[in-house]
């Protein structure tokens, strides 16, 4: 019930192109849903996350999606670049700001030119 | 920026050993974390700290582990009897009184021999 599963495992997309990750979980008590972005040899940074009171956050180029009913979250990344190849993680917690976080398996992500 | 900083960034250990990994927070953050990632695996929590004890810990962190924050600026983590299993990167992170959001340290790479 603690799981939080995330697909796909790898990514290609065209440069100018939109990168889509899912995310699913199970656990109704997960309140806080972050997304991390890692580049090799780094630790995870946090990219953008939302809170289940809202169906969309937009920050940029990167926007969350929220399906609170489906317990489904996913991150679009809209003109992707060749420095958004990274790894990419979801999360998800009880109570906001709580950093016993659950995460994802992670998406390898490759923007080709 | 402020950043975590953890030492080594690679450990090689034989299987049997005590290790045991720093980290230096970011100065005004009280909340601390580990995290490992086994290679090509998902981030996992081990244990949070606060206020000089242990506040949540996972079912990975068994009596082989434990954690210290020795003096203001160090938390480390001790493996006391390493196994092969152990071999991941290992993340600390800390966060502030606000729980804006954990920042994460670059890793340590412990490979058990």
């Amino acid at each position: 019930q603690q799981q939080v599963k995330q697909s796909p495992q790898s990514l290609i997309v065209q440069k100018g192109g939109i990168s889509i990750i899912n995310c699913a979980y199970e656990n109704t008590a997960f309140d806080y849903f972050p997304w991390y972005q890692q580049f090799p040899g780094k630790g995870p940074a946090l990219l953008i996350a939302i809170r289940p009171d809202v169906s969309e956050k937009k920050e940029g180029r990167f926007t969350i999606s929220f399906n609170k009913s489906a317990k489904q979250f996913s991150l679009h990344i809209m003109d992707s670049q060749p420095g958004d190849s990274a790894t990419y993680f979801c999360a998800a917690s009880i109570g906001f700001g709580n950093e016993k976080l659950t995460f994802g398996t992670g998406t390898r992500l490759t923007i080709i030119p | 920026e402020p950043e975590v900083t953890q030492t080594p960034s690679h450990q090689v250990t034989q299987m049997g050993q005590e290790v045991i990994l720093r980290c230096v927070p970011i100065s005004n953050h009280l909340y601390f974390y580990w995290y490992r990632q086994i290679l090509g695996q998902k981030v996992e929590f081990l244990v949070s700290f606060y206020n000089n004890e242990i506040s949540e810990k996972s079912e990975i962190f068994d009596d082989q582990f434990s954690v210290e924050r020795p003096d203001g600026s160090n938390f480390t983590l001790k493996i006391r009897s390493t196994k092969l299993e152990d071999s991941a990167m290992y993340f600390c992170a800390s966060s502030d009184p606000g729980f804006s959001q954990a920042f994460f340290g670059q890793g340590t790479r412990l490979t058990v021999v």
